[in-house]
């Protein structure tokens, strides 16, 4: 059965404490891995789309990572404004399915 | 430029009434999904439609209809709503490998 699961389910940081994001997955056929963003009574917001393992993606303080199993959102040196709710969503032969989500709490 | 515009953002039914939520895209996408979200759970499809004129069942459809009135606006109808169906539901339209999503709308059913 295909399924992803993200962990932690919740992760609180000092500002500029870097840490990552984990999403494990286990699909048919791999066809694109995608990070998003959600802020509280927000819809996702798209971050970035892996396709192969060994690709990396950087946006300012985030960059994500792809393996066979798995995929990392690192954060470097994050602000309170990145707080936010981290979503991974992995495409396979025929349905994307969703992580849970982990939510990001940056204390200043 | 909008993006996807999804009403209303907050309803509160009762078991058994009915409801349409609504969504708009000014994108000129072809595609468009209804997902709903709850607590612990990954985002849920339960309809999309590829194109104009054309619909299709998602990940969790019982309970539920949608209509594609044009490109622009796809609704989703829940004919008696029931406790189960109260959720957070969002609409969302998509480029190649790229979704677009509203605001959501979140639903209470008593």
């Amino acid at each position: 059965e295909d399924q992803v699961t993200q962990s932690p389910e919740a992760l609180r940081l000092q500002e500029g404490e870097s840490s990552s994001l984990n999403c494990s997955y286990t699909v048919s056929g791999l066809r694109g891995l995608f990070w998003y963003r959600q802020d509280p009574g927000k819809g996702p917001e798209f971050l970035f789309t892996l396709y192969s393992a060994g690709e990396e993606k950087e946006k300012e303080r985030l960059k994500a990572t792809l393996t066979k199993k798995e995929s990392f959102l690192h954060i470097t040196a994050p602000k309170p404004e990145d707080s936010a709710t981290y979503l991974c969503a992995v495409l396979s032969n025929y349905q994307l399915i969703w992580g849970a989500g982990t939510k990001l709490i940056i204390k200043p | 430029n909008a993006g996807v515009t999804q009403t209303p953002k907050f309803q509160v039914l009762k078991t058994g009434q009915s409801m349409t939520l609504q969504c708009a895209q000014d994108m000129n996408h072809n595609s468009m999904y209804w997902y709903r979200q709850d607590p612990g759970m990954g985002l849920r499809l339960i309809y999309y439609s590829a194109s104009e004129g054309t619909t299709d069942k998602g990940e969790v459809p019982n309970g539920y209809n949608v209509s594609r009135l044009n490109k622009r606006e796809f609704s989703l109808r829940l004919e008696s709503a029931a406790p189960s169906q109260t959720s957070v539901y969002f609409c969302a339209s998509s480029e190649p490998r790229e979704l677009f999503f509203g605001e959501g709308s979140r639903l209470t059913v008593l």
